[in-house]
């Protein structure tokens, strides 16, 4: 099965800084990745995702960029703001193209004002 | 609007006790998932459903039961629970041939 690696688990930046977390998958058949937002005390939201056929995806300030080669999935957010501080989750398929999801331990952004 | 709702939101239990947290969604998914989630492990997949009457073991089912008897709900009982299973417990849904996942609210659940 599948074994997804999340680093760092915690990241603290000034706010306008950019901040990156990246994950590591085992399963060179998995073929797609979403990431997840959770706010304290909320419950995970999807905040993008992206199929193994796309390199790169962007939305506003966030992009999910996927190396299938070294199998690593990174989140890019850029000119970050005190509501982005979170813990964002990575995830892949239990196994190839299952609805069944591993995720990665978390981490913790601080964006300082 | 469709939705998915947990409850209780927040249980106190004694160890050995049953106790079943409940699960409904409105938006006719046919898959659903419960996970744990502990500080350091993220989140962990329990048990999950692809359809009534059909129920599969997660990475960590020990201690867990589900049953699927329509769509829209998916309770998980805690046959005894004990102290190892003090967490804050997800329901997630999908539907059939999209990707992503929605998680309910969630219910924090300590066992004493």
């Amino acid at each position: 099965g599948e074994n997804v690696e999340q680093h760092p688990s915690t990241l603290s930046v000034q706010e306008g800084d950019s901040a990156v977390i990246k994950c590591t998958y085992s399963d060179s058949a998995s073929n797609y990745f979403p990431w997840y937002k959770q706010e304290l005390g909320k419950r995970p939201q999807l905040i993008i995702d992206i199929r193994s056929n796309v390199g790169e995806k962007k939305d506003q300030r966030i992009a999910v960029t996927l190396n299938k080669t070294a199998k690593h999935f990174s989140l890019h957010i850029t000119e970050t703001q005190p509501e982005d501080s979170a813990v964002y989750f990575c995830a892949a398929p239990v196994q190839g193209g299952s609805e069944k999801l591993v995720f990665g331990k978390g981490t913790k952004l601080t964006v300082n004002p | 609007d469709a939705e998915i709702t947990q409850s209780p939101r927040h249980k106190i239990t004694e160890t050995g006790r049953q106790v079943t947290l409940a699960c409904h969604q409105t938006w006719n998914h046919n898959n659903m998932f419960w996970y744990r989630q502990d500080l350091g492990h993220g989140l962990r997949l329990i048990h999950y459903s692809y359809g009534v009457q059909d129920t599969n073991k997660g990475e960590v089912s020990d201690g867990y039961s589900v049953s699927r008897s329509n769509t829209e709900d998916l309770p998980l009982t805690l046959e005894s629970a004990a102290s190892s299973q003090t967490s804050v417990y997800f329901c997630a849904t999908r539907a059939a041939g999209s990707d992503t996942q929605y998680f309910g609210p969630g219910t924090r659940l300590t066992v004493l």
